[in-house]
């Protein structure tokens, strides 16, 4: 099976600080994406990667970076944290688009508060 | 813009009963995959059933099947013999053959099943 895991459950930080968000895959997937999901609002798109040391944007990237420096991992980075992102953050993976479209494998997810 | 939308947010159902989920979506292509995701309370996101845009025959797993009406782009979900273990948040999406495998989401339906 598919494990995509993520650094934590539960994340407390203070407005102003820098905040890692970490994700690993087993499955030697190319292609990592991260997510912010909020009531209402189903999921958004920050950023995927489909390649070590490639991103994309997604979405919403204001206020995120990514860091993909080895093939199972893929960072979020909120710079400089603020209340509005506080939110659930789900970290999914995927095998290549071709020869076919698969499923994308989520983690667990981090609900993230900024004080 | 690509959309995906879930018009009923909540939607109960009694335990052994059907219920159907509905979703639509707004795209310019022939050719996409589009997804149901059940995320259970405080639990991963797992894929409940996937369909090829190409392909006429409804997808089915187990007591999950939809109906996938093309030209109407909706994407319905039907759940028979509901159980508890159904209730959760459902996300409808899609996805484009050359997006890197990015992913379209709805905002969700929360399903509750009634004992």
């Amino acid at each position: 099976d598919v494990k995509v895991t993520q650094s934590s459950r539960y994340l407390v930080k203070r407005t102003g600080e820098k905040v890692f968000l970490e994700c690993v895959q087993d499955m030697d997937h190319e292609n990592m994406f991260w997510y912010r999901q909020d009531p209402g609002l189903g999921l958004r798109l920050i950023y995927f990667s489909y390649d070590v040391k490639m991103k994309e944007k997604g979405d919403i990237p204001e206020g995120y970076s990514v860091s993909r420096e080895k093939k199972e991992r893929f960072s979020l980075i909120l710079e400089s944290a603020s209340t509005n992102q506080t939110s659930m953050y789900l970290c999914a993976s995927s095998p290549p688009l071709y020869p076919y479209t698969d499923t994308q494998y989520f983690g667990p997810g981090t609900r993230l508060t900024v004080l | 813009a690509q959309t995906v939308t879930q018009s009923q947010p909540e939607m109960s159902v009694q335990e052994a009963e059907t219920v159907t989920l509905s979703c639509t979506y707004d795209t310019s292509e022939s050719d996409y995959y589009l997804f149901w995701y059940k995320q259970p309370p405080s639990r991963q996101m797992i894929l409940v059933i996937r369909q090829e845009a190409y392909k006429q025959q409804n997808a089915t797993e187990n007591r999950f099947s939809v109906n996938f009406q093309k030209a109407a782009k909706s994407f319905s979900l039907k759940i028979s013999d509901s159980q508890l273990g159904d209730a959760a948040m459902y996300f409808c999406a899609y996805s484009l053959p050359n997006t890197g495998n990015q992913f379209y989401f709805g905002t969700g339906t929360s399903l509750t099943v009634i004992p």
